[in-house]
Order: C-alpha cells, then structure tokens, then sequence
C-alpha cells in the first residue's frame, strides 16, 4: 500500500522553540494533505487540510499563525509550530490523500505520527 | 454533540468473546463510513470500511444503518492482538471530503 513517512518521529524541545515536521508520501502524489492531533484518550481532530500550491485551510479554533503549513510539493508537506509551549505537546498525524481516488473509497494515508512534548 | 460518538468503554473481555461496538453519526450527509483501528503510540490503520448492506471480513463484521445514522462493529472470536483502540469514521463530502473521527472505543483482550 501507499506510504507516508513523518519526521521527526519524536522530538522534545523548550518552551518558546518552533519546531518543524514533515510528512512525505513516499510512493505516490499528494494533491491534499491532512494535519492532525490527538491529545492521551482523545480521538484525532484535524487542524488543517492543504493542497499543493495554495494556502492551507484551519478548522475552527486552530491558530493559523501559531501553525505555520507548507505544501510546496505533491510529495512533502510541513507543519511548523511557532512558539511551541507545554500545552502544544500532543501527537501529531499527518495524512496524504492520493491525486486519484474514487468517491467511497478511502484513498487517505496516514503517517506514523510525531509525538511532541514541550518543556 | 460531537459529529461521531462512541463508546469510549474500556471493554474488557477473554480470549474467544464477541463483542460489539456502536457509533452514531450527527451529520445525515455522511456518505462513507469506516472503521480504523489504532494501537498505542501508533497512527490509526484502516480496518474496513462499512457499506450499507453490511460487510464481514474475516472475524470482523461492519453494519450500517442510514436511518438511525448508526454504525456497528463485531468481532467474533477475539484474540489478544485485538487489543487496541477502534475509531468509528465517517466522511461527509459537503465538509469537503474530511475524514471526521470519533473518540475511540478501547478493547482490552484478556487470556
């Protein structure tokens, strides 16, 4: 199946620091990627859809500025967090969706996440 | 109300039990709908996804009820690599195609 890699897949950093993670789909082009977060016991809730070429799209409540989206490429998106504090740290899943797919069929690729804890 | 509720259980249950999930859906335009499962530490896997008429792969039968927008989950037989976390998806595509997440039921198989 299509591969999503992320990097880091950890990292651990002091209050006030940015921190930039990158999710590439390894096999296939990525029109539209997914950033996410999940918080211990807490299910994923999507920060933000970009597509290639064009500004990202936050969900509610998610601070565009803090939250800095490349997709400069079909292959690589990054997720920055400006500023990271203590209540940033959180796992955070990115995901590709294939430039191909038929509606009803789940064509969407997760990475294997990046678990950030800030100090 | 949260878009996909489940039961957050935990469910505890031996080796060789069937146990079932359920998941209801706010949004009448969803129009796919699946079940991820998702071990500790790692990123959600696709587990199957769920069609109107019902589908079973293996131990593993999903069902769906448009009307009562409910989705369900069986597993029969458990194993002990069942234990982990299964997420009731749904996609909707006036939301733009996104994938909306619930909580999580976690399963717990005992020896």
């Amino acid at each position: 199946g299509a591969v999503v890699s992320q990097h880091p897949s950890w990292v651990i950093c002091k209050s006030g620091t940015s921190v930039k993670i990158e999710c590439r789909s390894l096999d296939f082009q990525a029109t539209t990627m997914f950033w996410y977060r999940q918080f211990p016991k807490q299910s994923l809730m999507l920060m933000a859809t970009s597509n290639e070429g064009s500004k990202a799209t936050y969900e509610q409540g998610v601070e565009k500025d803090k939250f800095l989206i490349n997709h400069a490429s079909l292959t690589l998106s990054t997720l920055t967090v400006t500023s990271a504090h203590p209540e940033d740290s959180s796992f955070y899943i990115c995901s590709a969706r294939t430039a191909t797919g038929t509606r009803g069929t789940d064509t969407q690729y997760f990475g294997p996440g990046t678990r950030l804890t800030v100090l | 109300r949260k878009e996909v509720e489940q039961d957050p259980g935990p469910f505890n249950v031996p080796e060789g039990a069937t146990v079932a999930f359920n998941c209801t859906y706010s949004n009448s335009a969803s129009q796919s709908f699946f079940w991820y499962r998702q071990d500790c530490r790692k990123e959600p896997k696709l587990l199957m996804s769920v069609y109107s008429s019902g589908n079973e792969d293996g131990r593993f039968t999903a069902q769906l009820n448009r009307a009562s927008q409910y989705i369900s989950l069986l597993i029969r037989d458990s194993k002990l690599s069942d234990s982990a976390t299964y997420l009731c998806v749904v996609r909707a595509y006036n939301q733009g195609g996104k994938l909306i997440f619930g909580q999580g039921t976690e399963l717990s198989v005992k020896p």
